[in-house]
């Protein structure tokens, strides 16, 4: 079964500094891609998705995600922060339909 | 998109008791997913409802310890059985879109002293 790191358990940050979280994952065919926040006392809501195509994908609220095949990555990146980006981050691969897996997330706290 | 609820949204329940969290979904879906969220961890899958058929479930989870019903394809609930403090955490369920992804409940949360 596949697997899916985050290098970052949490991330402190202050507001316009660029944000890079780190997303890897184990299994050699063909995957889908996720990217999910849940912002504080929200449900999880999907930020973005890759599931073949254009490797760099664009999400909402200017988030984008580039999907590097050879490296086994999908690394989530926004030029600018914000303090309302403060949130829990999840990467997550789904290799087989339904067998959908999450990384441990990534806690981003934004100082305004 | 679906737009899924889930009753109760939060409880505190007695160690030996058992809670069913109910998961509703405004459109017909095949997949429903139940998954647990312990405290300061990621999501991990319990097991996956189809209507009409036995729920599967992910290693290290029991039928006994948490059944599932899924009577039709807008309604599921999972069941947590005799329940300990290591029990709590955040239950979510969640259904499929169209292409592999997954939309989200809003979570129970439960604690169990």
């Amino acid at each position: 079964a596949q697997s899916v790191s985050q290098h970052n358990h949490h991330v402190i940050l202050s507001e316009a500094a660029s944000l890079e979280l780190g997303c890897n994952y184990s299994y050699g065919g063909t995957v889908n891609l996720f990217w999910y926040v849940q912002y504080p006392g929200q449900h999880l809501q999907l930020l973005l998705k890759y599931f073949s195509g254009d490797p760099l994908v664009k999400g909402i609220k200017g988030f984008e995600a580039e999907f590097i095949k050879s490296k086994f990555s999908f690394n989530l990146r926004k030029p600018s922060v914000q303090w309302s980006d403060t949130a829990e981050y999840f990467c997550a691969v789904n290799a087989e339909k339904n067998d959908m897996r999450f990384g441990a997330g990534t806690r981003l706290t934004v100082k305004p | 998109s679906a737009v899924i609820s889930q009753k109760p949204s939060r409880d505190i329940c007695q160690r030996g008791t058992s809670l069913t969290i109910q998961c509703q979904v405004d459109s017909q879906v095949t997949m429903m997913f139940w998954y647990r969220q312990q405290p300061g961890q990621s999501l991990t899958l319990i097991a996956t409802a189809n209507q009409g058929s036995e729920a599967t479930y992910e290693s290290g989870f029991v039928i006994d310890k948490f059944p599932i019903s899924r009577p039709n394809l807008t309604f599921s609930t999972l069941t947590v059985s005799n329940m300990s403090p290591e029990d709590s955490s955040i239950y979510l369920c969640s259904v499929d879109g169209a292409v592999n992804e997954q939309f989200f409940g809003p979570g129970t949360r439960l604690t169990v002293l």
